[in-house]
């Protein structure tokens, strides 16, 4: 039973470029949540997506956009990049709520030259 | 406003010393999970325990053991005999409930080394 697969592992980008990462859930999760954990520090919330739609949202500028398919799967976008989004980029996946704990997977490691 | 607080930033140790990671935290919420996490250097976060703000029952996992005290607002993680494989970041989490749904706030974490 796979996990959460995160792709890609690792990404290198120039500053004002936009980046998407991509996010599988777990089997049988439907509500992904997305993290930011800069250097440090410890996993900040960005948004989480349930049905297709966004759900609740950190505080995070208007950059950062997602999606979420029908097959549970999302994509994380962020425009405008700038040096300090560089961070490793978490998934995690739950059933409904998350109130019984997320599954988080590897994360994309994302570096702004 | 919710935060969770992992003052030891780094602790080393020798393998089979015992150790406690600190964790406290603060929220307005009087339903609340709380949980820990373990992060090795492949990034995963792992998930190792999930605690109900009304349940204050001490928990022992093996070597792993939670002590949790509603009147402290912490929830200190002890590792028994420690192994080389626990070198680790260790993140202490808060849940918080808003619209219908949870997101964590994670402590800065603590990173345990410890040595052969």
């Amino acid at each position: 039973d796979a996990g959460v697969t995160q792709s890609p592992t690792h990404l290198i980008k120039t500053r004002g470029q936009q980046v998407t990462l991509r996010c599988s859930p777990k089997s049988g999760h439907d509500t992904v949540s997305w993290y930011q954990q800069a250097l440090g520090q410890g996993p900040q919330f960005i948004f989480q997506y349930y049905e297709e739609e966004e759900r609740q949202r950190g505080n995070f500028p208007d950059r950062f956009s997602g999606h979420q398919f029908p097959n549970y799967s999302s994509e994380l976008n962020v425009n405008a990049l700038l040096l300090g989004d560089s961070a490793l980029y978490l998934c995690a996946s739950s059933s409904g709520t998350g109130a019984h704990g997320y599954t988080f997977g590897s994360g994309t490691r994302l570096t702004v030259v | 406003a919710q935060k969770v607080t992992q003052a030891q930033t780094e602790i080393s140790v020798v393998e089979k010393e015992d150790v406690t990671l600190d964790c406290v935290y603060e929220t307005r919420d009087t339903t609340y999970y709380l949980f820990w996490y373990k992060q090795p250097p492949s990034g995963e976060l792992v998930f190792l325990i999930r605690r109900n703000s009304f349940d204050e029952q001490n928990e022992i996992s093996g070597r792993y053991s939670w002590n949790f005290q509603k009147s402290t607002s912490s929830f200190n993680f002890t590792i028994t005999a420690s192994q080389v494989v626990d070198s680790a970041v260790y993140f202490c989490a808060l849940s918080e409930h808003t619209s219908g749904t949870y997101k964590y706030i994670f402590g800065t974490g603590t990173r345990l080394k410890v040595l052969a």
